[in-house]
C-alpha cells in the first residue's frame, strides 16, 4: 500500500501550458511538502502545508500554486510553464510540521517542458 | 548564508569493505541531522537522524557520526554490498517548520 503517492509519474508538455501534479498521503500525516530536484541533483523545498494551511513559502515563481483540499493531499498547479520548470518534482509528509520529523517521498513527477 | 557540501559526486568500493560519506556545513549550528538514501528514479528514503547532542548512531550496518565542533556529519556502511550502490543525501533543518535543506549528495557504487 503506497504511502506517498503522486500523479502522473511522467509529464512533458508545451511551454506556456498549464499542469498540475497530484499528491496524496495514507500515513495520516498532518504536513506535507513539495520539493523540486533540478538536472544537478539538488533537492529544494518549494511550499509545505500544515493541516491545509501553508506554513513554508520558498522563494519560487507565483506561476506555482499548491493547494490542499485537505490534509492527506497537497497539488502543485503550474500556469505558463517554461523550459526551467523541467524537473522532478516529489511530493513528501511528515507527521508534525517542527521538530526532528523523518519526511516521506513519494516517487517524483518528471516534468519536461518542451 | 548556510552551506552543505557532501564529498564527491561518486564513491567507487569493493564490496566487503566499508563506506564512508562525508557532509560539511558552514555557518549553521543545527539541532539534528538526517541521512537519506535516493535510487534512480525514486524519491529519497529515510535512513537514520541524529541529533545534536547525539556522537553516534547506529542502524545495522549504518553508522553515523556528527561533530558540532568541525561541522562534519559522517555515513558509514560496513560490509558494503552491491544493493547499497545509490545516492546518499544529507540534511539539516533551517528554521522552525521541519524545512530541510539538502546536499547535493554522493553516488556511492559498491562493486562486486
Amino acid at each position: 500500500d503506497t504511502a506517498v503517492s503522486q500523479t502522473p509519474k511522467y509529464l512533458v508538455t508545451q511551454m506556456g501550458n498549464d499542469k498540475s501534479i497530484k499528491c496524496e498521503q495514507n500515513l495520516g500525516h498532518d504536513t506535507m511538502y513539495w520539493y523540486k530536484q533540478d538536472s544537478k541533483k539538488f533537492l529544494k523545498i518549494m511550499f509545505s502545508y500544515n493541516n491545509k494551511e501553508l506554513i513554508i513559502n520558498e522563494t519560487v515563481p507565483n506561476r506555482f500554486s499548491p493547494k490542499s483540499p485537505d490534509k492527506a493531499h497537497l497539488n502543485l498547479h503550474i500556469n505558463s510553464l517554461e523550459l526551467g520548470d523541467s524537473a522532478v518534482y516529489f511530493c513528501a509528509s511528515s507527521q508534525a510540521e517542527t521538530g526532528a520529523d523523518t519526511q516521506y517521498f513519494g516517487p517524483g513527477t518528471r516534468l519536461t517542458v518542451l | 548564508s548556510q552551506k552543505i557540501e557532501q564529498n564527491s559526486e561518486a564513491l567507487n568500493i569493493q564490496e566487503g569493505k566499508t563506506a564512508t560519506l562525508t557532509c560539511n556545513y558552514t555557518n549553521y549550528s543545527p539541532a539534528y541531522l538526517q541521512w537519506y538514501r535516493q535510487d534512480p528514479g525514486r524519491g529519497p528514503v529515510f535512513l537514520l537522524l541524529i541529533r545534536e547532542n547525539e556522537k553516534e548512531k547506529r542502524k545495522e550496518r549504518l553508522k553515523v557520526t556528527f561533530d558540532t565542533t568541525l561541522k562534519q556529519s559522517l555515513f558509514h556502511i560496513t560490509a558494503s554490498q552491491p544493493a547499497d550502490s545509490a545516492t546518499y543525501l544529507c540534511a539539516l533543518p533551517l528554521g522552525g517548520y521541519n524545512k530541510l535543506i539538502f546536499g547535493a549528495g554522493t553516488r556511492l557504487a559498491v562493486h562486486p
